[in-house]
């Protein structure tokens, strides 16, 4: 099993609908990464989490330590959402990133 | 402040040749993380470099092999490449002590090997 889960792996949805990816990991942490990939291969972050929620724009991104969960919502999606939406870990040992696999969404106008 | 640069960005090689990619770290940061990301799969972490010695290293063979300069960027050496190794390589900067930041990443050298 895959320290970092993420779903769904895909993900398809009209113009202006709410979106959520989401990602579960099975190790301690110190902090959550969510990221972006645009075809072409550069990640920017979009967020970094230790605890409770943040905003910014479309994006929120919430994170529940206990239950080792956190999840990405896009509001109002939009095509130039399309991308890959990857959650990374830095593990409470050690200063890697761990990654899950990425979820593709494609938003249809 | 350019962030983290990589070069080249894309890089066809044959087999059992050897190839070197190169990352310069944003401004400000020491350290520098490599990861390789094969096709539909998320980044695995390769290493780490903080005052020029390997810090950390992933589930890689030694054909992978790095090198940190006094100026903090780094290069990726990879040996005796295999079609395997074909893969999105990606460098991450960060500032030792402040791991609980933003991360920053390069735009990646797309390898491939023929």
């Amino acid at each position: 099993k895959n320290e970092v889960e993420q779903s769904p792996q895909n993900l398809t949805a009209q113009e202006g609908e709410f979106i959520t990816i989401n990602c579960s990991y099975s190790v301690g942490i110190s902090a959550l990464h969510w990221l972006q990939q645009h075809p072409g291969g550069g990640i920017v972050s979009l967020f970094m989490l230790s605890s409770g929620k943040k905003k910014h724009g479309r994006l929120i991104a919430t994170i529940n330590i206990q239950e080792k969960h956190s999840s990405l919502h896009i509001t109002a999606s939009h095509p130039r959402d399309s991308a890959v939406y990857i959650c990374a870990v830095r593990s409470s040992f050690g200063n890697k990133l761990v990654f899950g696999a990425g979820t593709i969404l494609r938003v249809k106008s | 402040d350019a962030g983290v640069t990589q070069s080249p960005t894309h890089l066809i090689k044959t087999r059992g040749q050897q190839v070197t990619l190169r990352c310069s770290p944003k401004s400000g940061h020491d350290t520098v993380s490599w990861y390789q990301q094969a096709l539909g799969q998320g980044p695995q972490f390769i290493f780490q470099y903080y005052e020029e010695e390997e810090r950390q290293r992933g589930n890689f063979p030694d054909r992978f092999s790095g090198h940190q300069f006094p100026n903090y960027s780094s290069e990726l050496n990879v040996n005796a490449l295999l079609l395997g190794d074909s893969a999105l390589y990606l460098c991450a900067s960060s500032l030792v002590g402040h791991q609980n930041t933003e991360a920053f990443f390069g735009q990646g050298t797309r390898l491939t090997v023929v």
